[in-house]
Parts: structure tokens; C-alpha cells; sequence
């Protein structure tokens, strides 16, 4: 199930299940957007990207949505393992130039019970 | 691919003391590095924008004077918390982004620099 804690909320799954990560963002006119994962102790992890001209781009195993409507995003990880274990980030990007910061979200804990 | 290494990967020092991270691009050059801090159970915070040859950018709120940052090269930028005091401890991460004509690249990141002041 999910829960929301003071700053992180976590979702927990059993290993084999798939996890759905949820993430809005907040700027209208942000054209790309990444999934990182991060690890305990460790910087943030490239997982999936995706442009705002598309609503669903897939990888190995992982599967992102874009809802531009709603300004929602969302991961999707098929076949969870106890190795996906870690805290999950969305980021937006807010123009083409590669001056531009990235925008984090607050990120989720995925916690996977074997 | 894209590498991005943070040295060193973990501080401990007593208050005063001022602390010097590197962030290395190793297999490209970055014209524009970014620093952030995460704070426990927290997201990353841009703290400012790194610039090769000229000034950093700063967010909001993050005082220039005290976080010094040096992009002397398009391979190195360097951050300095300067008089660290406890609550400057933080994990502080930096990425950057390979050059090309293609837009929208992904960020990499070091693997961070945990800073802990006494």
C-alpha cells in the first residue's frame, strides 16, 4: 500500500507485483521530463526519460505516462524485484537549453517485501 | 556513457572549518554544472548553476558568500562550504549534462558528498 510520511511518502509491493510511482508537476511549459532512482548513499540514478510531444515511452521493464492534461506523470515497473528497492524521483525540465536545472519532485520510497 | 564523479564522498570537520568538493565530468566536457542538497527524506534542492568562465547562479536564498562555487574548466567545478557550521551538513550532489546539438539530454549525477560538521 502507499502511505504519505512527513516528507517521503512509500509504497510497498510484494516482489513479483507491478509498483506504479504517481508524480505531478507543477509547470505547464516543462517539455521533458526523467525518472531517476536513488539509492541509500548514492546520487540519483538516470532511469527513463520521456518528451512532452509523447504520452508513453517504455524500457526494459519500465514504463513511463505522461499525462499533460492533468500534469501528471507516472512510472511504472513490471515484475518488481527487491533490487528496485530505493527512493524514486520525477524531475521536469523547463527548456531546451542546457543551462537549464532540473525541477525535482518529492520523490517516493519503494520498499519491495520479498 | 556519461560520467560524473564527486570527491570526496564523505567529510566530517569541525565548525569553522571550510570544505572544498570537486565534481568531474569524466568522459565529457560540461560548459554548465548544477549543485543540490538533500536534506534527509528529502528531494533535491538546486542550490545554483555552475558556468564555466563566469559567475555561478545562485537559487533563492543560497548565500553566495558562503558557498563558493569555481568552474575553472570544462571538466571541473568545485563547490566550498566556507565556515561550516552543524547545520550546513547535508548530502551535496552535483550533475551535469553532455553537450550536443540534440536537446534534451538527461542530467547525470555524482554519487554525492556527505557532509557532516561537529
Amino acid at each position: 500500500g502507499e502511505s504519505v510520511g512527513l516528507h517521503l511518502p512509500t509504497l510497498s509491493v510484494q516482489e513479483g507485483d507491478n509498483s506504479i510511482i504517481n508524480c505531478a508537476y507543477s509547470n505547464s511549459a516543462s517539455d521533458y521530463f526523467i525518472w531517476y532512482k536513488q539509492e541509500s548513499g548514492k546520487g540519483p540514478q538516470f532511469i527513463i526519460d520521456i518528451r512532452s510531444n509523447m504520452d508513453k515511452r517504455q524500457g526494459q521493464r519500465v514504463t513511463v505516462l505522461l499525462n499533460k492534461t492533468v500534469k501528471h506523470l507516472s512510472l511504472q515497473i513490471a515484475a518488481t524485484q527487491p533490487g528496485d528497492s530505493a527512493v524514486y524521483f520525477c524531475a521536469e525540465n523547463r527548456g531546451d537549453s542546457g543551462n537549464t536545472p532540473l525541477v525535482f519532485g518529492k520523490g517516493t520510497r519503494l520498499s519491495v517485501i520479498a | 556513457g556519461a560520467v560524473v564523479s564527486q570527491h570526496p564522498s564523505w567529510v566530517i570537520c569541525k565548525s569553522g572549518t571550510s570544505v572544498k568538493i570537486e565534481c568531474r565530468s569524466l568522459d565529457f566536457q560540461a560548459t554548465t554544472m548544477f549543485w543540490y542538497r538533500q536534506f534527509p527524506k528529502q528531494s533535491l534542492m538546486l542550490m545554483a548553476t555552475s558556468n564555466e568562465g563566469s559567475k555561478a547562479t545562485y537559487e533563492q536564498g543560497v548565500e553566495k558568500d558562503k558557498f563558493l562555487i569555481n568552474h575553472a574548466s570544462l571538466t571541473l567545478s568545485t563547490l566550498t562550504v566556507t565556515s561550516a557550521h552543524p547545520e550546513d551538513s547535508s548530502f551535496y550532489i552535483c550533475s551535469a549534462r553532455p553537450p550536443g546539438v540534440k536537446t534534451n539530454q538527461p542530467q547525470h549525477f555524482g554519487d554525492g558528498t556527505r557532509l557532516s560538521i561537529l
